[in-house]
């Protein structure tokens, strides 16, 4: 089984609705991070999180909300979805002490926005 | 100036030829590197830490130049399989968060 696992892996729908996609992870990491993907742009931060009550701004998060329900799931949602955030989603993890520990990635959600 | 950039390619290289691509950082107070292997339409893989005195990793060299602030990853005779998008990524010094470049695409041809 994965270690970071998103659902869903696919999803298209409709302007103006709510989507929510889900992270768990198995590796124990205090911090959570997501990311979007779109061609030219490469990853971008929209929230990250260090513990089960911190939230914190990235990037890009205008149009975005995330709840950390618990130290191992990591919610990303989009109140009400437009074509613009047509893109790949990633949610990744890392351990929490040390400057030098890289961060790990979930499959992905590719979500597109009709 | 972008905080990480990368050639985005594409390189093409033959079979077993050696293949060098950089990455170079605009904040000279980044303190992490890392290099990450991305396949089309997948996740972002890690494939190796660079530390401040070079590391290899089989075929994979990693090299750390902070006085002109790029990280290098050279492939030693590359396989087909070594086809992708390389991604470089850094943290900087107090900087919880790491940046991604937008990736360098190499294809092996046989």
């Amino acid at each position: 089984d994965a270690d970071v696992t998103q659902t869903p892996r696919n999803r298209i729908t409709k302007t103006g609705k709510r989507i929510m996609l889900e992270c768990s992870q198995t590796k124990g990491h205090d911090r959570m991070y997501w990311y979007r993907q779109d061609p030219g742009l490469g990853l971008r931060l929209i929230y990250y999180s260090f513990d089960v009550k911190d939230i914190n701004k990235g990037e890009i998060s205008d149009g975005y909300s995330v709840s950390r329900q618990a130290q191992a799931k990591f919610s990303l949602s989009l109140e009400s979805a437009i074509p613009n955030q047509t893109a790949l989603y990633f949610c990744a993890t890392s351990q929490g002490f040390g400057s030098n520990q890289p961060q790990h990635f979930g499959d992905g959600t590719r979500l597109s926005i009709l | 100036r972008k905080e990480v950039e990368q050639d985005p390619g594409p390189f093409n290289v033959p079979e077993g030829a050696t293949v060098a691509f950089n990455c170079t950082y605009s904040n000279s107070a980044s303190q992490s590197f890392f290099w990450y292997r991305q396949d089309c339409r997948k996740e972002p893989k890690l494939l190796m830490s660079v530390y401040s005195s070079g590391n290899e990793d089989g075929r994979f060299t990693a090299q750390l130049n902070r006085a002109s602030q790029y990280i290098s990853l050279l492939i030693r005779d590359s396989k087909l399989s070594d086809s992708a998008t390389y991604l470089c990524a850094i943290r900087g010094l107090g900087n919880e968060k790491l940046t991604f470049g937008t990736g360098t695409r190499l294809t092996i041809i046989p």
